[in-house]
């Protein structure tokens, strides 16, 4: 099985940085994704990592370490429109599109 | 492009009937998965389906099951509903090739009296 941990909830200011972490322990990585999702709405896709490095988009970059478990998405110049909630997946190998999602992440922005 | 659609937005059952959800792929997509998410338990993954076929399952009871039809359009059943059933489900498509993102519909709210 997977087990994905992510923080619950993280407050910054509009203009500020923040990174979120996620870790995860799986028997076959094949992928991780991050999303948004604002309250009452769909998740949206916002990056895929699947090999060790830097993805950037934007003011969203996302990081990932195959070797520790370990991601984070990074949110720049936070917008108001930022504050929702960051989900974290993982796909395993030869599981097709089961994502297995850490509990989320709330993000509040304040002017 | 259309996203995905699902089918109604909202809908309240009572404990003992069964319930069907529709979702409507974005065109081209072959790949139609369903969660299930709650407050407690979060995002949880029911089924998968590609090309008519289940290709995964989630650890849900038999109660939840699901098609795919030849259009890729899908539906999810649960039948003997209970209280604990109440939550948002979402379908999710994609193109179902390597790294392709899912892409979710709105979801239907159910509620379970």
């Amino acid at each position: 099985g997977q087990n994905i941990d992510q923080p619950t909830e993280m407050t910054a200011t509009e203009g500020a940085i923040v990174q979120i972490n996620c870790t995860y322990q799986t028997s076959g990585f094949n992928g991780l994704f991050w999303y948004q999702q604002h309250a009452g709405e769909a998740p949206t896709f916002l990056s895929y990592n699947v090999l060790d490095g830097l993805e950037e988009k934007g003011r969203f970059s996302s990081f990932l370490s195959r070797s520790k478990g370990y991601s984070y998405l990074l949110l720049k110049e936070l917008q108001m429109k930022d504050s929702a909630s960051y989900l974290c997946a993982v796909r395993e190998e030869a599981a097709g599109n089961k994502l297995t999602f850490g509990g989320g992440t709330r993000v509040l922005v304040k002017p | 492009k259309a996203g995905v659609t699902q089918t109604p937005r909202y809908l309240i059952k009572t404990r003992g009937q069964q319930v069907t959800l529709s979702c409507s792929p974005i065109s081209g997509h072959r790949s139609v998965s369903w969660y299930q998410q709650t407050p407690g338990q979060g995002l949880q993954f029911l089924f998968e389906y590609f090309s008519e076929t289940q290709r995964n399952k989630g650890n849900f009871p038999g109660r939840f099951s699901g098609r795919q039809f030849s259009n890729s359009r899908s539906e999810m059943n649960v039948s003997t509903l209970e209280l604990g059933d109440s939550a948002l489900y979402l379908c999710a498509s994609s193109s179902g090739t390597g790294g392709s993102p899912l892409h979710f519909g709105n979801g239907t709210r159910l509620t379970v009296t």
